[in-house]
């Protein structure tokens, strides 16, 4: 069926450590994926973009990995803050009728000073 | 600063009553949305707009109605068919429908008692 899942729900790092948040994707269709953060009672605010022509997209302390191969997203947050506490969503852009985005459940990041 | 402004941020509602969540956005985008999120859950689309005058349903649109009237404007009316309506209500916009982020208002939270 159709789903964009994440392998971890919660996610714990310490502060000044990398941290690595997991997506996978079910349709090799999707063409375009986004990573979200939404902070407690605000909107989802975007982080970073990927397209299927790429595997790999850098931002400012953050970084997108995509294998297509395995239908695999992930997200790298270095130097974590206590900013950064959060809930991540992946979402995908999915060709069909009427160009679906798929989000996933999401996934909560504590950062620990 | 441009944006997307939802309002109010807290709305009660007796059973059996409408209510209309207001969505503004200053960013001259066409497509518009709305999202529902619920504790734990991804997002699920109930409406989009692509144009002026022009509206689709989503995921789950059942007991829900919108219009948009106005470029700047996508008002979501929840009804009293919605089943469970109680939740967080979020609207957004993108420059096109297709292959590009969303940008998110700060959403709604409903309660129906």
């Amino acid at each position: 069926g159709e789903s964009v899942g994440l392998h971890l729900p919660t996610l714990s790092v310490q502060e000044g450590d990398n941290s690595i948040i997991n997506c996978a994707y079910s349709n090799s269709a999707s063409d375009y994926f986004i990573w979200y953060k939404q902070e407690s009672g605000k909107g989802p605010q975007f982080i970073i973009d990927i397209r299927s022509n790429m595997d790999k997209r850098q931002g400012q302390r953050v970084t997108v990995l995509l294998n297509k191969t395995v239908k695999h997203l992930s997200l790298q947050i270095a130097a974590t803050q206590p900013g950064d506490s959060a809930v991540y969503f992946c979402a995908e852009n999915r060709k069909t009728s009427y160009d679906k985005v798929i989000f996933g459940p999401g996934t909560s990041l504590s950062v620990i000073p | 600063d441009g944006g997307i402004t939802q309002s109010p941020k807290y709305l009660f509602r007796k059973e059996g009553q409408n209510v209309t969540l207001s969505c503004e956005q200053n960013l001259n985008h066409d497509a518009m949305y709305w999202y529902r999120q619920d504790p734990g859950q991804g997002l699920r689309l109930i409406y989009y707009s692509q144009i002026v005058n022009d509206f689709q349903k989503g995921d789950i649109a059942e007991g829900y109605s919108v219009s948009r009237e106005k470029k700047e404007s996508f008002p979501l009316t929840v009804t009293s068919a919605q089943k469970n309506p109680t939740a967080f209500y979020l609207c957004a916009s993108s420059i096109e429908r297709r292959n590009s982020p969303l940008h998110f208002g700060n959403g709604t939270r409903l309660t129906v008692t």
